[in-house]
């Protein structure tokens, strides 16, 4: 099974709907992020936690918000969708501990698509 | 000017050949250097990493940094079809804030 799970994986909706996108994790880790990638420009943090009572505002955070369930538990929402919000979403995990590296583990991306 | 810059590309090699893909950078303060890669429809996975200067390999991969001129490196060498992806480098200051930067990505293709 996968570590790091998103669903749906796969999202068609219209401008002006409410969208939540949810990341779950099997990995232990403390901290997650929530990433958009569009063609030329990378990857752009949106939204990270380091627990479940810090919620942090990332480089395009406007027009998202985020809740964090529970550790393993990370959801993203778009409350009023519109078509420049369309692009493919990441969510990511990390351990804080004593290893300096503190990697990202990716998920395998929602692919949003606002009409 | 965004603080990572990194060639999208298309990089096209044939099979054998060597690839050097690269990143510059504005911030003086980034310490700790990423390569990932993603396949595609993949999340990006760690490939290299490396902390301030110098050099590291692992395998058919090596990635350099000169911080003195902001830059990056990865090489590949012997490169496969099985290496076609999008690699991204990214990059993070000092302390263990976990919030990295990213590049554009490169997409490369090899060839057979």
């Amino acid at each position: 099974d996968a570590d790091v799970t998103q669903t749906p994986r796969n999202r068609i909706t219209k401008t002006g709907k409410r969208i939540m996108l949810e990341c779950s994790q099997t990995k232990g880790h403390d901290r997650m992020y929530w990433y958009r990638q569009d063609p030329g420009l990378g990857l752009r943090l949106i939204y990270y936690s380091f627990d479940v009572k810090d919620i942090n505002k990332g480089e395009i955070s406007d027009g998202y918000s985020v809740s964090r369930q529970a550790q393993a538990k990370f959801s993203l929402s778009l409350e009023s969708a519109i078509p420049n919000q369309t692009a493919l979403y990441f969510c990511a995990t990390s351990w804080s501990g004593l290893d300096q590296t503190d990697t990202q583990y990716f998920g395998p991306g929602t692919r949003l698509t606002v009409l | 000017q965004k603080e990572v810059e990194q060639d999208p590309g298309p990089l096209s090699v044939p099979e054998g050949a060597i690839v050097s893909l690269n990143c510059t950078y504005s911030n003086s303060a980034f310490q700790y250097f990423m390569w990932y890669r993603q396949y595609s429809r993949k999340g990006p996975e760690l490939l290299m990493y490396t902390y301030s200067s110098g050099n590291k390999e692992d395998g058919r991969f090596t990635a350099q940094v000169d911080k003195s001129s902001k830059y990056i490196s990865l090489f590949i060498r012997d490169s496969q079809p099985s290496d076609s992806a999008t690699y991204l480098c990214a990059m993070r200051g000092s302390g263990n804030t976990g919030k990295l930067i990213f590049g554009q990505g490169t997409t490369l293709q090899v060839k057979p």
